[in-house]
């Protein structure tokens, strides 16, 4: 089956402007996370999608922030207006459903590495 | 609050070598799920091993296999015989409704 897509692989931008990644989750798979992962650090939660509702997003700096799904399929995480400390790789995951992890924990995508200058 | 700790910033091992990665994990909930990812370079997160909470024996895959003592709140991650291609980024995560993760251990296999 095909994996967790995600695009681009790669962004730079200057701080203050606006970026937007996507992510296209596998097939059947009702949730769908995105997580921002700093260089040396372990990847956190920013928001988590049930189909096309929000189950969590405690972790989402809003003010700048934002993400939507709008068809319960791919995603779309914004941010804007992005700071230096926005520089990470922002990882989406998918799986079947919340609790249903099967064996396997989430399906991850290849991520999209930002740096913000 | 849930926590995943991983003590080893970075190890070195050399090839063929047996590795111990360390992971403990704080939880109140009976009910939990233990993983192990590996991400090198490239950046992509590949899932490992994985160990129920119930699960009585230790889970292994391959040269992977999973050091599970409930008590102490310890799942390690035993790497056998490494190779050149282990070198990496490895993450112990914990599931209890989402997937948390620790602060990772760099591995750098030498030959």
């Amino acid at each position: 089956e095909a994996g967790v897509a995600q695009s681009p692989r790669y962004k730079i931008i200057e701080k203050r402007q606006s970026v937007a990644f996507w992510c296209n989750p596998i097939s059947g798979h009702a949730t769908l996370y995105w997580y921002q992962q700093i260089l040396g650090q372990g990847p956190k939660l920013l928001i988590q999608f049930q189909n096309n509702g929000v189950v969590d997003d405690s972790q989402l700096p809003k003010d700048r922030f934002s993400a939507e799904r709008l068809k319960g399929v791919d995603s779309t995480l914004k941010i804007q207006p992005a700071k230096l400390e926005d520089s990470a790789v922002y990882l989406c995951a998918s799986s079947l459903a919340p609790g249903q992890w099967g064996n396997y924990g989430y399906t991850f995508g290849s991520g999209t590495r930002l740096t913000v200058v | 609050a849930q926590k995943i700790t991983q003590t080893q910033p970075g190890m070195f091992v050399q090839e063929k070598e047996a590795v111990t990665l360390d992971c403990t994990y704080d939880t109140s909930d009976q009910s939990y799920g233990l993983f192990w990812y590996k991400q090198p370079s490239s950046g992509e997160m590949i899932f490992l091993i994985y160990q129920g909470s119930y699960d009585e024996q230790n889970a292994t895959e391959g040269r992977y296999s999973l050091n599970f003592q409930k008590a102490r709140k310890s799942a390690n991650l035993v790497i056998s015989a490494s190779q050149l291609g282990d070198s990496a980024m490895y993450f112990c995560a914990m599931m209890w409704g989402k997937l948390q993760f620790g602060a990772g251990t760099q591995v750098v296999v030498t030959p």
